[in-house]
């Protein structure tokens, strides 16, 4: 299996900071990958697909990066709103996997 | 618009079986593949499995393969997910997923008490 080491876990920001969270796969998975938001008690949303496409309707602060191994999550300038927990999903190979999230709180 | 619709929270003793079910409109329903995702209690996603309609064509990750069936009618546009023997262990959000997440259904909270 391909194993989604996600970090930080957790990350404490204000508003208008600028956010970064990367996901390493174990082997490589080209850009077989998409970002996830997730607000309490709702489902998660796609924000990235294939590594650094931005879904349509989803805000330019957000942009994602990487191929093979290495990925990251970009968020230029945090609004209120982006507080929530993200994830990152291979789907290179089964089993798809999800890094472990990380969880963006209000300084 | 694409939906995917999930039948409602679940209250089940240990034991007992379960299905629950994700339908989905808006799209044709053969042509992309449906997973399950779970979200235990203060936990983290986890892929469950991902079947295609179009030709019942499943794949399980390791961690589920044996604990759950998934299957799908495609008649009826739903996919499904179930259990023979529930556990307290299987307390849990479920989320159906279309293809890589492009969309999901609402979540169908499973609890199991006895």
């Amino acid at each position: 299996d391909i194993q989604m080491t996600q970090s930080p876990s957790s990350l404490s920001a204000s508003v208008g900071d600028r956010v970064t969270i990367t996901c390493r796969a174990s082997q490589g998975i080209r850009n077989d990958l998409g970002w996830y938001q997730q607000k309490p008690g709702k489902a998660p949303k796609r924000l990235i697909y294939a590594a650094s496409s931005l879904k349509s309707g989803v805000p330019s602060r957000f942009s994602g990066s990487g191929s093979g191994t290495e990925f990251t999550l970009t968020i230029s300038s945090l609004q209120p709103e982006d507080f929530a927990t993200y994830y990152c999903l291979q789907h290179n190979s089964y089993p798809w996997t999800f890094g472990q999230g990380t969880k963006v709180e209000i300084k | 618009e694409v939906q995917l619709v999930q039948s409602g929270a679940e209250v089940k003793k240990p034991g007992e079986s379960l299905k629950i079910s994700c339908k989905g409109s808006g799209y044709s329903f053969t042509s992309y593949w449906i997973g399950w995702v779970r979200q235990m209690p203060g936990k983290g996603l986890e892929w469950m499995g991902i079947i295609y309609p179009g030709d019942s064509d499943t794949r399980y990750s390791p961690s589920f393969q044996g604990q759950v069936t998934i299957s799908a009618d495609k008649s009826i546009s739903t996919a499904y997910l179930q259990w023979s023997s529930l556990k307290a262990s299987d307390i849990a959000m479920y989320y159906c997923v279309q293809g890589v997440g492009g969309y999901w259904g609402q979540g169908t909270l499973v609890t199991v008490s006895s």
